[in-house]
C-alpha cells in the first residue's frame, strides 16, 4: 500500500514570494491533515479536512496561508506572501475514518521550506 | 492551556533499556500517543494508550501512563542502533466533536551508542 505522498520534499524562496505544497493522502483515507513543524518543536496542526470539508482551521494564519482539497483526495497548502518565519517543515497526514482518538494518523515525509 | 513537555536529549548503549519521559497538562486527554520521527522522514505512530489505563506493553515497547501527575513514559527494552530517532509523545483533546486534535510535545532526542 503506498504511503502518504508529498511534493516538493525541498523549497527554498525568498521572503514575500508565493509558495505551494501538495499532498496525495493513501487511497481511501477521508481525513487529511497539515502540520507545521518548527525545528526544535513538535508538530502543529493547521487545518484538517473530512473529505472536502475543512473540520478545524483554528490555527491556520488566514490572512497568509490557503488550503483546499477540492475533490476530497489530493490537497495543496499554499503560502503567500512568505514570512522568514514560515521556515519548517510542513507535514501531511491522513486517516481512515473520523479523526476519532483511535484513527491512526500516517505521516507523510513532509516538505521542507526555507524562506530566505 | 495545552501543553507537552519533553527532556530533549537521551544517550545509551545498545542493549540498554531507554525511558523516554513527557508531561502533560490537560487532564481531558482521551488518548496518549508515541510517534517516532527519523531522519528525513515523516512521523510514525509507535504506540497509543487509553487515558484510563496504567500500562501498556506491546513486545520491547512499555508505555506507562501515571494521570494524577499527568505523565507519560515510554520504556524501549533492549535499545538497538536503529531506535536513534526522535520521539514525540502526543495527546488528543476532544473538542466536543469528532476531530482528534493531536498535541505534540517537543521531541527527545534518542542516541544509542553501539
Amino acid at each position: 500500500e503506498a504511503g502518504v505522498a508529498q511534493s516538493p520534499r525541498y523549497k527554498i524562496i525568498e521572503k514575500r514570494q508565493s509558495v505551494a505544497f501538495w499532498c496525495n493522502p493513501i487511497s481511501g483515507h477521508a481525513t487529511l491533515y497539515w502540520y507545521q513543524q518548527i525545528l526544535g518543536q513538535g508538530p502543529k496542526l493547521l487545518i484538517q479536512f473530512q473529505n472536502n470539508g475543512v473540520v478545524d482551521d483554528s490555527q491556520l494564519p488566514k490572512d497568509r496561508f490557503s488550503a483546499e482539497r477540492l475533490k476530497g483526495v489530493d490537497s495543496t497548502l499554499k503560502i503567500q506572501p512568505a514570512k522568514l518565519e514560515d521556515s519548517a517543515v510542513y507535514l501531511c497526514a491522513s486517516s481512515l475514518a473520523s479523526g476519532g482518538p483511535r484513527d491512526t494518523q500516517y505521516f507523510g515525509p513532509g516538505t521542507r521550506l526555507t524562506v530566505l | 492551556g495545552e501543553d507537552v513537555e519533553q527532556s530533549l536529549f537521551l544517550s545509551v548503549r545498545e542493549g540498554d533499556s531507554s525511558v523516554i519521559n513527557c508531561t502533560y497538562t490537560d487532564s481531558s486527554s482521551t488518548y496518549l500517543y508515541w510517534y517516532k520521527q527519523e531522519p528525513g522522514a515523516g512521523l510514525q505512530l509507535l504506540t497509543y494508550i487509553f487515558s484510563n489505563m496504567d500500562m501498556k506493553q506491546d513486545q520491547r515497547l512499555t508505555v506507562l501512563l501515571n494521570k494524577k501527575d499527568k505523565h507519560l513514559s515510554l520504556r524501549i527494552a533492549d535499545t538497538q542502533t536503529g531506535d536513534s530517532a526522535i520521539y514525540f509523545c502526543a495527546e488528543s483533546l476532544r473538542d466536543g466533536g469528532a476531530t482528534n486534535k493531536l498535541i505534540f510535545g517537543t521531541g527527545t532526542l534518542l542516541a544509542v551508542q553501539p
